[in-house]
Parts: structure tokens; sequence; C-alpha cells
């Protein structure tokens, strides 16, 4: 089973911020957190992994509370090529480590 | 240019035929990964091979059966398959089998059982 819950869809227009917000109540002392992006018919590709605070690249951030039990994803000004599914996922031992998800369905609207 | 790249990425066969798919990673990584995605279902952990050694397998049928010759390739041998086998098969690298490793994924070969 997946260590993670996610919602299942969101909708966002041209130019918005989106947040999406991964909980992970199990997370262990030694589990990174990595999203993934998944377009039709493509395999998923690594956007950003943390272990805490706050990590952020050339396509997005990611905010990870103390706590680190849940995990925020954001994309500053989507654009319609940002309608993917995104999936949050937590490291453990092997074979445990890359559990998916049903991930969230991110539509950018015009 | 993904870094790992999967053969064919269409792939149709009969019940009764033997096929295989093929993966190719150029990243160095140690670990390698199948995966496979049904419609509308997450992606299903098939088998992870990590230095070439076969370290998870998750109750896949033996219909299915897997090969790592070396780090750069994987293979998934093919035969007597169902119907309901049909999906999008993804093959993944990663530089270790640990959680802190991303994956990096090929876009798949679509599988149609007929």
């Amino acid at each position: 089973l997946a260590k993670t819950t996610q919602p299942i869809s969101m909708d966002s227009y041209e130019g918005q911020e989106v947040n999406i917000t991964c909980s992970h109540n199990n997370i262990a002392t030694n589990d990174y957190i990595t999203w993934y992006q998944q377009f039709p018919s493509q395999g998923p590709r690594f956007i950003i992994q943390g272990y805490k605070t706050k990590v952020t690249n050339e396509v997005a951030s990611l905010f990870i509370p103390a706590d680190r039990k849940s995990s925020t994803l954001s994309l500053p000004r989507v654009s319609l090529s940002d309608t993917a599914v995104y999936y949050c996922l937590v490291g453990d031992n092997y074979g445990q480590n890359f559990v998916f998800g049903p991930g969230t369905r991110l539509s950018v609207l015009p | 240019e993904t870094g790992v790249t999967q053969t064919p990425r269409h792939l149709v066969m009969g019940m009764t035929n033997k096929k295989s798919l093929k993966c190719e990673q150029h990243l160095g990584h140690n670990a390698m990964y199948w995966y496979k995605q049904s419609a509308k279902k997450p992606l299903e952990l098939m088998f992870v091979y990590s230095l070439e050694e076969r370290v998870e397998n998750n109750s896949v049928p033996s219909r299915f059966s897997p090969e790592c010759p070396n780090s750069s390739h994987l293979f998934l041998h093919l035969h007597t398959l169902q119907p309901e086998d049909s999906a999008l098969y993804l093959c993944a690298s990663s530089q270790d089998s640990g959680g802190d490793a991303p994956l990096h994924f090929g876009n798949g070969t679509r599988l149609t059982v007929t």
C-alpha cells in the first residue's frame, strides 16, 4: 500500500500558483519525499525531492513542515502544459520506496 | 533523450505468443525496475534489481519473467499472457535502491494482448 494520501484531482487556471499537499503520517526518520509528474502514455518524470524544510529548483518548490507528516508541492504560474498527474512518494526499505498511489490529476484551464 | 530507452514502444501479441520487452539505461545506475500501469490504476511495482540481483518480486505471475544480464540492461520475457495483462509497461532506473535515489523512467511499452 502507498504510504501517502493526496487529493485525487485539482483544477487551476493558467498563470496561477498551484499547491498540492500530500499526507504521509507514518513517514520514517530516514525517508525522503519525492514528487513525480506524469503525462499520458509517458513514464513519470522526477520533479523535486526533499527531506525537511524547503527545497526549490527551476520548476517547483517543496515545503516540508517540521513534523514531516505532510509536504506541499508548489508550482508557480502554471501553464496548460502542466496538466498531468502528480505523485508523491516517500522512501523506505527495498521495494517499499517506490509504491505509487493514484496521484493528483491537475487540470490547467485557459 | 530520457536516459532510459524502452523497445518496442508498442506491442500486440496473442495469448500463445512469446515476446520480450527491452530496457536500456545510459545513466550508470545500479538499480532497475519494471512497473505495470493499467488503465486508470496506479503504477504497480513488478520487479526490482540492484546490481543485477533481484531484490523484490511483488508476487507477479510466472508468465512474466525478468532478466538483468548487466546493470545497463533489463528484459521482461512474456509468455501465455492474458488480455488483462494489456497495459503500459514502464522501466526505471536509479543510482541505487535507496529511498533518496530518484527514479528515471523510460516512456514505456504499450502492450496489447489479443
